[in-house]
């Protein structure tokens, strides 16, 4: 069965600090990953994709991919507090098809 | 980001109606979509994928006929709960799935929270 795994938290980080949010997945043939932020009520956003291993950033997000340890990780920089939120990680197996972990829910401390 | 509308965002209805909601992809075409259903404090559950032309795959567990879904063109798809009862009342999101570049790319609606009453 393939999973997707996540620390649900809560992560309490304060503003200006580094977030790191950690997810690690079971199957190795694994293609792209994906970490979204959904606020509570709302809708899943995307934040970044990754498919290659090594660091992709963008703006202050930075997606961090190992796939030898089948692990994915997203680091925040500078929180701010309207970055509190839950965290979905989600991976595709290779089939469209995304598997998501349960999300860690994040708290930027003011 | 691409662009995908849903309507209605919010519904209350009796039990035992028919609820039908749309999704959109308003800014590509998408001949795949998704329909999730997430509970409180839950993450989301794939319900079924929509493709275009051609019958959804629904997940183990969903019922095919209360949960219809029909995808008619390459931007809409709907998803109709027949007969709801309240333990229907959930957030429904669809997605739709951008193809392009190296990595295909599910871009989410806003939801819709219904109640069955």
């Amino acid at each position: 069965q393939k999973e997707v795994e996540q620390n649900s938290g809560p992560l309490s980080v304060p503003e200006g600090a580094i977030a790191s949010l950690n997810c690690t997945y079971s199957d190795r043939g694994s293609q792209s990953f994906f970490w979204y932020r959904q606020y509570s009520g709302k809708s899943p956003e995307l934040i970044m994709s990754i498919y290659s291993n090594g660091d992709k950033e963008d703006g202050r997000f930075t997606a961090q991919l190992n796939k030898a340890s089948q692990y994915v990780s997203l680091l925040i920089r500078d929180s701010q507090p309207s970055d509190s939120a839950t965290y979905l990680c989600a991976v595709c197996f290779g089939n469209e098809k995304l598997t998501f972990g349960t999300g860690t829910r994040l708290t930027i401390i003011p | 980001g691409a662009v995908v509308s849903q309507h209605p965002s919010r519904v209350i209805c009796k039990s035992g109606t028919s609820v039908k909601i749309e999704c959109r992809s308003l800014d590509f075409q998408a001949t795949t979509m998704f329909w999730y259903r997430q509970f409180p404090k839950q993450s989301l559950m794939l319900m079924a994928t929509s493709n275009e032309g051609s019958k959804a795959t629904y997940e183990q567990g969903v019922e095919k006929d209360k949960f219809l879904i029909n995808h008619a063109s390459l931007t809409l798809s709907t998803l109709t709960v027949t007969s709801a009862h309240p333990e229907d009342s959930s957030f429904y999101i669809c997605s739709a799935l951008w193809r392009g570049g190296r990595t295909d790319t599910q871009y989410f609606g806003p939801g819709t929270r219904l109640t069955v009453l």
